[in-house]
């Protein structure tokens, strides 16, 4: 069973609007939430994360919103430019500093149309 | 600079034939881990070490093992590779305690 859930495999949006990503999770043990970025023949990168004791994470450009009643959690990012075409990944991790991994979603392909 | 390092990048290997791809990182992390990612499936953790000789099994790790006798270094091991361990590969190390893990480049391993 999917415990991360990520809905749209792409998402196409034009360069200067905002990009909503959303991601769900089934597991209520889940307590800290990240996203990470992809780019074609690169590893994962860390893009932002956000704490179950809190609804709203902001850095820059990218927001993350948690609603934990809903077990939903969204990626806005605004303006969104060219280079943030990329899979985006939302994953979830139990308590106690993750020990033992994060729970990935399948990805969702961003593109930026110009 | 900061980096976690996987070689190869690509292999291809024939069913049966032992192989190692190593993994090394040099920002002092206690936890390593190993991931699979194959399409339409995302990243699954395969082992995970918070230490130096400790290690665990994560959600897929049948038909892999690990060793963690330094703490730079994760070696993933199959020792008979088989078609279904066809993905590409990603090596990630964190403080112990944090989330946020820092990825390797991956390695696109081919199983014929």
């Amino acid at each position: 069973d999917q415990q991360v859930k990520q809905n749209s495999p792409s998402l196409s949006v034009q360069e200067g609007r905002i990009s909503i990503l959303n991601c769900d999770y089934t597991n209520s043990m889940f307590d800290y939430f990240l996203w990470y970025k992809k780019y074609p023949a690169e590893g994962p990168t860390f893009l932002i994360s956000i704490s179950s004791i809190k609804d709203k994470n902001e850095d820059g450009r990218f927001t993350v919103f948690l609603n934990k009643s809903a077990k939903h959690l969204s990626l806005h990012i605004v303006p969104s430019q060219p280079g943030d075409s990329a899979v985006y990944f939302c994953a979830a991790s139990r308590a106690g500093g993750g020990a033992d991994g994060l729970t990935f979603g399948k990805g969702t392909h961003l593109i930026i149309q110009p | 600079e900061a980096q976690v390092t996987q070689n190869p990048r690509y292999l291809i290997t024939v069913t049966g034939k032992k192989l190692t791809v190593t993994c090394s990182q040099n920002m002092n992390h206690e936890y390593m881990s190993w991931y699979r990612q194959d399409p339409g499936l995302g990243l699954r953790q395969i082992y995970y070490s918070m230490n130096v000789e400790v290690t665990d099994k994560g959600d897929v790790p049948e038909g892999y093992k690990v060793s963690r006798k330094e703490k730079r270094n994760f070696p993933l091991i199959l020792e008979s590779p088989s078609p279904n361990q066809t993905s590409l590969y990603f090596c990630a190390s964190s403080v112990l305690g944090s989330y946020e893990q820092y990825f390797g480049p991956g390695t696109r391993l081919t199983v014929t």
